[in-house]
């Protein structure tokens, strides 16, 4: 069976440090990968998401930024945190119609 | 501009009763419909879809109806239970295989 893992499960960072969120995918191949954000209050918004090794798209502008080094790897990255970086982070992946499935979710607290 | 909405950010309802959450849907080439299920500092849990060849689709004590004319769909719990008690978010798409667009989300609280 298909498992997602992401890590770390909470982060507390300071202000203008880097960043790095990693989520793999094991049990599938060529799986779509996705990271969202649910800030306080709020729905869950699209980051990036890749349909291939390379391959990232990105829906809002920021200063985060996604990689994907491997088939079943995906991350997320960050030079200078701001404030309002703060917020549930959630690495998801699907293929061949089938429904999305998500991480755990990441925690990050700015301070 | 806000493509799939869930208008009641909440919805308390008493153990053993239906609980009736509800999404609309503003652009119409949206096919593919899904409900998500969230407890607090968890991801989102798959629960049930239905296409827009359907009107309805059920599974077990969940069963979601889309009403395409309205570009309204909702999603019944009978009987409802403490452990549905959740975030549940409505997700649509194009063709089944594009980027979901996700509603903001509504909190619903079963009491026992």
């Amino acid at each position: 069976s298909q498992t997602i893992h992401q890590w770390p499960a909470t982060l507390v960072q300071p202000v203008g440090s880097p960043l790095s969120l990693e989520c793999t995918v094991e049990g599938t191949s060529n799986p779509n990968l996705y990271w969202y954000r649910q800030a306080a209050g709020r729905g869950l918004q699209l980051l990036f998401y890749s349909v291939g090794i390379g391959q990232i798209s990105s829906e809002v502008p920021q200063n985060l930024s996604a990689s994907r080094p491997q088939d079943r790897q995906f991350i997320l990255s960050s030079k200078k945190l701001l404030l309002s970086d703060s917020g549930f982070y959630l690495c998801a992946w699907d293929r061949d119609y089938q429904p999305q499935h998500f991480g755990d979710g990441t925690r990050l607290s700015i301070l | 501009d806000q493509q799939v909405k869930q208008n009641s950010p909440s919805l308390s309802v008493q153990e053993g009763r239906i609980s009736i959450l509800n999404c609309d849907y503003t652009n119409s080439m949206f096919d593919y419909f899904l409900w998500y299920k969230k407890y607090p500092a968890e991801g989102p849990t798959f629960l049930i879809s239905i296409s827009s060849i359907k009107d309805k689709n059920e599974d077990g004590r969940f069963t979601v109806f889309l009403n395409k004319s309205a570009k309204h769909l909702s999603l019944h719990i009978v009987p409802s239970q403490p452990g549905d008690s959740a975030v549940y978010f409505c997700a649509a798409n194009k063709g089944g295989s594009e980027k979901l667009v996700f509603g903001k989300g509504t909190k619903l609280t079963v009491n026992p």
